[in-house]
C-alpha cells in the first residue's frame, strides 16, 4: 500500500518562501507522476502542479511563476517551493500519487501552511 | 485557469439517488475522457471514487457511478446512505497537460 507523507514549516512569514517535502512509502516513486494540490479553510481544491520521476514538470498556469518542483529518486521523496508567498497561500497542502498522469489515487493526510508575520 | 463548475449543494434523502453535475469546456471535460471523481469528508484528505469518467476503483461501492456528454460529466450516487454525506469534487486533465479542479458540491442525506 502506497503512503505519502508531508512535511515542512507550519508557519511561513509573508514574502518568504514556502517548502514542503513529500516522502513515499511502500512502493517506488519511479515512472510516476506526483503531485502538489492545496486546499483553503473551507474552500474547494487547488492543483498546483506535477513532477514526473524524470523531473519534467507541469505547473498551474496561475502560480507557474512562483512554483518550483523538484524529485529526489533516492529518498522517495518529491518537493515543492513557493515563493513571494501571502495570506492567499494559506492553507492544507496535499501531496498525491498522479496514476497515468490525471488522476490522484493515492493522498497525504495534508498538512497546514498557515502564512503569517 | 478558471475551475469546472458544479453546483454548490445537492441533498436527498436516504434511498433516493442524486447527480452532480461538472462543467467545463473542450479544453478540458470534452477534450478527453479523463475526468475523475473524489470524494471527501470533513478533515480528511479526497478520495478517488470515480476515475476515466466512469470506472470505479477497487472497493469502491458500485452505488457510485459516472457519465460524460460533451463538456458536462456528471456522478450519480444512488440509494443515498448516511455515509455518502460529504464534499464531492470533479477533476479534469486539460489540453495543456494541466489539471483542474471543480469548486465542489456538497452533499447532504436528510
Amino acid at each position: 500500500q502506497v503512503q505519502l507523507q508531508e512535511s515542512g514549516p507550519g508557519l511561513v512569514k509573508p514574502s518568504e518562501t514556502l517548502s514542503l517535502t513529500c516522502t513515499v512509502s511502500g512502493g517506488s516513486i519511479n515512472s510516476h507522476y506526483w503531485s502538489w494540490i492545496r486546499q483553503p479553510a473551507g474552500k474547494g481544491l487547488e492543483w498546483i502542479g506535477r513532477i514526473y520521476t524524470s523531473g519534467s514538470t507541469n505547473y498551474n498556469p496561475s502560480l507557474k511563476s512562483r512554483v518550483t518542483m523538484s524529485v529526489d529518486t533516492s529518498k522517495n521523496q518529491f518537493s515543492l517551493k513557493l515563493s513571494s508567498v501571502t495570506a492567499a497561500d494559506t492553507a492544507v497542502y496535499y501531496c498525491a500519487r498522479s496514476l497515468d498522469g490525471w488522476l490522484f489515487d493515492y493522498w497525504g493526510q495534508g498538512t497546514l501552511v498557515t502564512v503569517s508575520s | 485557469q478558471s475551475a469546472l463548475t458544479q453546483p454548490a449543494s445537492v441533498s436527498g434523502s436516504p434511498g433516493q439517488s442524486i447527480t452532480i453535475s461538472c462543467a467545463g469546456t473542450g479544453y478540458d471535460v470534452g477534450a478527453y475522457n479523463y475526468v475523475s471523481w473524489y470524494q471527501q469528508h470533513p478533515g480528511k484528505a479526497p478520495k478517488l471514487i470515480i476515475y476515466d469518467v466512469n470506472n470505479r476503483p477497487s472497493g469502491v461501492s458500485n452505488r457510485f457511478s459516472g457519465s460524460k456528454s460533451g463538456n458536462t460529466a456528471s456522478l450519480t450516487v444512488s440509494g443515498l446512505q448516511a455515509e455518502d454525506e460529504a464534499t464531492y469534487y470533479c477533476s479534469s486533465y486539460t489540453t495543456s497537460s494541466t489539471q483542474k479542479f471543480g469548486g465542489g458540491t456538497k452533499l447532504t442525506v436528510l
